[in-house]
């Protein structure tokens, strides 16, 4: 079945900072999806995007589904911004889940 | 505009007991999705369901657990006899089911079997 492996898989960065964090898929698909887990566990739509890029205020994401990749941006990072990254794509209507990112804001 | 309601979000049980978790979907959705995160795991697919069938249940354990989404009222993922190992946090997802499809998530049933 399809694969989706995202790097790196812990980030630890001051507030204030840059950070790129990156998900390969190892099929061509139709649809990918971001999400942000918090540290209280819900899961928070970001991103919905199979191809091109799209920006919503700090947070930016860009998939290039040629070449089976898909990049999320955070600029100017908040302590809010904590907690897990996801990316998935679907398969068959179920979505596949990456282990995710684990990014922690120090103040 | 509510979004996908799940209740409890905390359960307790018993080993031995049995467990109901209810996922009300996203007003004018129609396809509920369950899956389940264990400790520090990424969310693994358990069952898709529309209005009275269910559509593909390959990621459901074979034995003690099942779910139903009925003509009326909220979809119920039930685990039978809990162990354990079925303590995770579980959650649901609804869509319209029209591409593109995209699933929007419920906060999540923790569940704890002591």
């Amino acid at each position: 079945g399809i694969q989706v492996e995202q790097s790196p898989p812990d980030l630890i960065l001051q507030e204030g900072a840059n950070s790129t964090l990156r998900c390969n898929f190892s099929d061509s698909v139709n649809n990918l999806q971001w999400f942000h887990q918090n540290p209280w566990g819900q899961l928070i739509n970001l991103f919905y995007i199979p191809s091109g890029t799209k920006q919503n205020g700090r947070l930016s994401a860009t998939t290039v589904a040629t070449e089976r990749y898909s990049l999320l941006y955070i600029s100017s990072s908040q302590t809010t911004d904590s907690g897990v990254y996801f990316c998935a794509t679907n398969r068959d209507d179920k979505i596949i889940f990456g282990k995710g990112t684990r990014l922690h804001i120090l103040p | 505009n509510a979004g996908v309601m799940q209740n409890p979000r905390h359960l307790v049980r018993r080993r031995g007991q049995e467990a109901r978790l209810r996922c009300s979907p996203m007003k004018g959705h129609s396809h509920v999705y369950w899956y389940r995160q264990l400790p520090e795991e990424g969310l693994k697919f358990m069952v898709y369901l529309q209005k009275e069938n269910i559509i593909d249940e390959s990621g459901m354990p074979k034995e003690r657990f099942s779910a139903e989404f009925p003509k009326e009222g909220p979809s119920i993922l039930r685990i039978q006899q809990v162990v354990r190992g079925d303590s995770a946090a579980y959650f649901c997802a609804s869509s319209r089911g029209l591409a593109p499809n995209e699933q929007f998530f419920g906060p999540g049933t923790r569940l704890t079997v002591l």
